[in-house]
């Protein structure tokens, strides 16, 4: 029973474009996500994470955007640089309820930028 | 400010055999947090540990142990190795053991594969 679901394995761009990633979630006891970007051999590592009681959040070319009723997230890159190219994970905490010690990830989506 | 950093970075075991995965934290990080990264997945939490004592687990079976030790760094052990055990095993440390609250830092991992 997979909770947080990315259903687009992979995504390819063009550089200077806007990328699209995808999330929904079925548990709505999440209240917390977070988007982490992974590069090959290295750990997976921070973006941006957004509260349930918000709906957008900005970190400088990076914006994720929830939709709480359709129990929905998205990441918006804007403008999409080459260095991006990475696996994105998103994932999802229960932070006020009895499972608030871990993250539950989706399965990642490939993103390409292509110059 | 050191990372996570964990070791062996690969290893190659048999069916049966049992295997010890280390990770030391970003310091003044108290707790630790093991999940397991399957070829194609996203990663899976184990457990978390925090103050040395065990916080909360995944559905991962006993054979599948932990400790934390006063510096705060981890060990992963893996008793009677089946197949399926192969994959990226993450350590990740954090400030509290929350991980909504504080972003989790992860280590590059160690590759686990199960002859």
């Amino acid at each position: 029973d997979q909770q947080v679901k990315q259903n687009s394995p992979s995504l390819s761009v063009q550089e200077g474009r806007i990328s699209i990633l995808n999330c929904d979630y079925t548990n709505s006891m999440f209240d917390y996500f977070l988007w982490y970007k992974k590069y090959p051999a290295e750990g997976p590592t921070f973006l941006i994470s957004i509260s349930s009681i918000k709906d957008k959040n900005e970190d400088g070319r990076f914006t994720v955007f929830l939709n709480k009723s359709a129990k929905h997230l998205s990441l918006h890159i804007v403008p999409s640089q080459p260095g991006d190219s990475a696996v994105y994970f998103c994932a999802a905490s229960a932070f006020s309820g009895g499972s608030n010690y871990k993250l539950t990830f989706g399965k990642g989506t490939l993103l390409t930028v292509n110059p | 400010e050191t990372g996570v950093t964990q070791s062996p970075t690969h290893l190659i075991k048999t069916r049966g055999q049992q295997v010890t995965l280390r990770c030391s934290s970003q310091s003044g990080h108290n707790t630790v947090s093991w999940y397991q990264q399957a070829l194609g997945q996203g990663p899976q939490f184990i457990f978390q540990y925090y103050r040395e004592e065990e916080n909360g687990r995944g559905n991962f079976p006993p054979r599948f142990s932990g400790l934390q030790f006063p510096n705060y760094s981890s060990e992963l052990n893996v008793n009677a190795l089946e197949l399926d055990d192969s994959a990226l095993y993450l350590c990740a440390s954090s400030g509290t053991k929350v991980p909504g609250a504080n972003v989790l830092t992860f280590g590059a991992g160690s590759r686990l594969t199960v002859l």
